[in-house]
């Protein structure tokens, strides 16, 4: 049981690139979510989904797209990469009402 | 608006101290509490987590309590570990998988 998985683990990218973050859990929970964590700030809720084929905005959608195929998998796109972007991003994976699993995260740089 | 704040913004101790953190909350409706600990460059790990009707709860040395009159809650670590030194964050769960995080209290425990 790997619980919530991300890759890759560190990334810099040019400004204007585009990359996808990978996601995946094998616990077989409905909810995923993708959140950006900055310097003196609490998480932020990007995007979530509440189960394959759902997914909507959070706090700070804009940028980043995301989908949801299957139950394991919730992939974050960063459509054109900006400075701002430059955060660390932490998968979380719950079934419903319960406790949350979070990934060991992506540290994105964007230069 | 929905808020979690968290006190203090750090802490330094000594190992084997007591030591206790704060966080305070205007989410509305209140669905539960939980307290994380996040490692540096890991995710955070859920410590406790606990519904209106609770009001203590314990994991090892580490002991949660909140008020829900008040709207506070409070992390007391017990008999401080070298290995305790993270970052603690309060999550607060509103209105169905909705949840507000703290900015966390970053200790630092010294031998």
């Amino acid at each position: 049981n790997a619980g919530v998985t991300q890759t890759p683990k560190f990334q810099v990218l040019k400004t204007g690139q585009s990359m996808t973050l990978q996601c995946a859990q094998d616990m077989n929970h409905e909810y995923m979510s993708w959140y950006r964590q900055d310097p003196g700030m609490g998480l932020r809720l990007i995007h979530y989904s509440v189960g394959a084929g759902i997914t909507d905005q959070g706090e700070v959608p804009n940028g980043y797209n995301v989908s949801r195929s299957t139950t394991e998998d919730f992939p974050l796109r960063l459509l054109s990469a900006a400075p701002s972007q430059t955060s660390v991003y932490f998968c979380a994976s719950s079934s419903r009402g319960y406790e949350q699993y979070f990934g060991p995260g992506t540290r994105l740089t964007v230069t | 608006k929905n808020q979690v704040e968290q006190s203090p913004q750090s802490l330094i101790i000594l190992e084997g101290k007591n030591c206790t953190l704060q966080c305070n909350y205007t989410v509305s409706p209140f669905s539960n509490l939980r307290w994380y600990k996040q490692d540096t460059g890991r995710g955070p790990v859920s410590l406790t987590i606990m519904t209106f009707s609770e009001n203590t709860k314990s994991n090892g040395r580490y002991t949660a309590t909140l008020d829900a009159d008040t709207k506070q809650s409070s992390l007391h670590i017990t008999a401080s570990q070298l290995s305790d030194s993270a970052s603690y964050i309060c999550v607060v769960s509103g209105s169905f998988n909705k949840f507000y995080f703290g900015s966390g209290t970053k200790l630092n425990v010294k031998p």
